[in-house]
Parts: structure tokens; C-alpha cells; sequence
């Protein structure tokens, strides 16, 4: 069975710009997330997709939006980027209500 | 607000005995707790789950205890191998698959 599978696996961006993450989840996993990881806070959420509906959603500003499509493959968009948002994005799926997280290799942003 | 804490930034254990990782929060609601390793540039790799109705939950050499009053979680590793050198982050949830992460500990295990 695939695991998850982020893309791309790296990228650079210049402040000010936007980016779009992608995120192929396991196969039969419906529920997809998104996470931050940064040296200095940690693994933050983001958001999480059930069935194309957004459940929940993090202490991210607006810049921070995502989506999920029928087959549960999910997009992540930060627009106007900051320096700040220099990160490694992790997605991860889940089959249901809640369980185990299984991540991707993420997706590291770096912005200049 | 850090609700999840992992207060040892890092442990270092021989190999074959007992790493005890340690993780404290502050929210009672929490009701389900995952253990996570990770090695550099890697996602992180499921290790073990526990919920609010257990206080053990074995899996071969991993062992996780949850002690709901003390709001505590721990796990444990028997015996260490030095495979097992990486960060552990513990997480919890009260839901939703919204997880709040502590900021991991990095265990060394020496041959």
C-alpha cells in the first residue's frame, strides 16, 4: 500500500508570492491534515479535511487555505508569503473520526 | 499556549536498557495520545496510540502509560537499540484528528 505522498518535496519562493502544496493520501483514507513544523514551535496544525469538508482549523491567518477534492487528495495554498512561513508543511491521512496520523515526507518551503 | 510539553529536550540510554520518554498536558479533554519518531528530513513514523479509557497500551517493545490525573504520558522502550536514535514527539487530541504536538525529545541510544 502507497503511503502519503507530498508535492514537491522542495521549493523557494521570494516574499510575497504564493505556493500550492499537494498531498496524496493513503489509499481509503479519508481524512487528510495539514501541519507546520518549524525549529522553533514545533509541529503546528493547520487544518483537517473529512469528505471534502473543512472540521478544523488552526491559529493561521487567512494567508493559510486548503482543500480537499472527491478522491481525498488535498491542496494546501499560502498566498502573500512571509519569511516567516519558511517551513516544512507535513501532511497526514487518517481513515476516520480520529486515529493514528500517517505523515508524508513533507514539503520544505523556504522563502527569501 | 503549549498544551502538549515534552520538558527533556533529549536522553541519552545504553543500548538494551529502558528509555523512558516523558510528555505532560494541560487540557483534561484530551481523549486520545499517539507516540511519534522521526529522523531528519523524514516525516514522522506512527509508534503507538493510547486512549482515555486505557492506562497501558503495549506493542512490542513500546510501551505507553497514561496516568489521566497527573495528566501525564509516557513511553516506554525495552530494551533500546541504537535503531532507535531519533526524536519522539508525543501528541494529543480531543478530536477531529486536530493533534497538538509537544516539541519532541531526541533520544540517543549509545552501543
Amino acid at each position: 500500500k502507497a503511503g502519503v505522498t507530498q508535492t514537491p518535496r522542495y521549493l523557494i519562493k521570494t516574499r510575497g508570492q504564493q505556493v500550492t502544496l499537494s498531498c496524496s493520501p493513503i489509499s481509503g483514507h479519508r481524512s487528510v491534515s495539514w501541519y507546520q513544523q518549524t525549529p522553533g514551535q514545533g509541529l503546528q496544525f493547520l487544518f483537517e479535511y473529512f469528505s471534502e469538508t473543512q472540521r478544523n482549523k488552526g491559529n493561521f491567518p487567512g494567508r493559510f487555505s486548503g482543500r480537499q477534492f472527491s478522491n481525498s487528495r488535498s491542496e494546501m495554498n499560502v498566498s502573500t508569503l512571509e519569511l516567516g512561513d519558511s517551513a516544512l508543511y507535513l501532511c497526514a491521512s487518517s481513515q476516520g473520526y480520529t486515529g493514528e496520523l500517517f505523515f508524508g515526507e513533507g514539503s520544505r518551503l523556504t522563502v527569501l | 499556549d503549549q498544551q502538549v510539553k515534552q520538558n527533556s529536550p533529549s536522553l541519552s540510554v545504553q543500548e538494551g536498557r529502558i528509555s523512558i520518554l516523558n510528555c505532560d498536558y494541560t487540557n483534561s479533554m484530551f481523549d486520545y495520545f499517539l507516540w511519534y519518531k522521526k529522523y531528519p528530513a523524514e516525516g514522522p513514523t506512527f509508534l503507538i496510540s493510547i486512549s482515555s479509557i486505557k492506562d497501558k497500551n503495549e506493542d512490542g517493545r513500546f510501551t505507553v502509560f497514561l496516568n489521566k490525573s497527573a495528566k501525564h504520558l509516557s513511553l516506554h522502550i525495552v530494551p533500546s537499540q541504537p535503531g532507535d536514535s531519533a526524536v519522539y514527539f508525543c501528541a494529543a487530541s480531543e478530536g477531529f484528528n486536530k493533534f497538538y504536538f509537544g516539541s519532541g525529545t531526541k533520544l540517543n541510544v549509545k552501543p
